[in-house]
């Protein structure tokens, strides 16, 4: 079974601050690893996606990266804004699922003005 | 926007009733899945359908059943609702393995 595992549990930066939220996982046999953003009370609202064979992907102010043989994935944010505050969510899928995530408890992000 | 739809957005049961949740996948998406989570806490794996057959289940009682569409819509029914059954529901659809797309979550709460 697939265990992900996010530290820290809560981040708080200063605007402007470049961030490194952290995501580890158990089963090296990984098929996607997806991360996530949640605003209070709401869905989760997908960033990046890394494809096992893939190490990493960058969409504007984000990359994540993938480490199968370490179980670790990171999500690095440059120069932080106050709108990035949420909850960050990564999720792992299996090879023998790969439609099936395990998510971790998630990073939440407090960036001040 | 993600073009996953769920219904309703909120709903108050009392304990002992039956719910049924919806979610209307993303146009061309085959695969549905659903997921519990508690506040705090990260998403929990309910089931997955795929072509109207459920396709993996996690470690939920049989009281949470589901049920996938011809258009790959979907529905979460939960009987004899329990008070810990207060959460938000979240409906994912994806196809093959590609990026999945969330819903805004139905809120469940149980009193």
């Amino acid at each position: 079974k697939q265990e992900v595992t996010q530290i820290p549990a809560a981040l708080s930066v200063p605007e402007g601050e470049n961030l490194v939220l952290n995501c580890s996982f158990t089963d090296s046999a990984i098929y996607n690893l997806q991360w996530f953003r949640q605003d209070p009370g709401k869905g989760l609202t997908s960033l990046l996606l890394i494809q096992s064979s893939q190490r990493e992907q960058t969409s504007g102010r984000l990359n994540a990266s993938l480490d199968k043989s370490s179980g670790r994935s990171t999500l690095y944010i440059a120069a932080s804004q106050p709108g990035d505050s949420a909850t960050y969510l990564c999720a792992a899928s299996s090879r023998y699922n790969f439609n099936k995530f395990y998510f971790g408890s998630g990073t939440k992000l407090n960036v001040k003005p | 926007e993600t073009g996953v739809t769920q219904s309703p957005t909120h709903l108050i049961k009392t304990r002992g009733q039956q719910v049924t949740l919806r979610c209307s996948s993303q146009s061309g998406h085959n695969t549905v899945s659903w997921y519990q989570q508690a506040l705090g806490q990260g998403p929990q794996f309910i089931f997955q359908y795929y072509r109207e057959e459920e396709n993996g289940r996690g470690n939920f009682p049989p009281r949470f059943s589901g049920l996938q569409f011809p258009n790959y819509s979907s529905e979460l029914n939960v009987n004899a609702l329990e008070l810990d059954d207060s959460a938000l529901y979240l409906c994912a659809s994806s196809s093959k393995g590609d990026e999945a797309f969330f819903g805004q979550g139905t809120r469940l709460t149980v009193v």
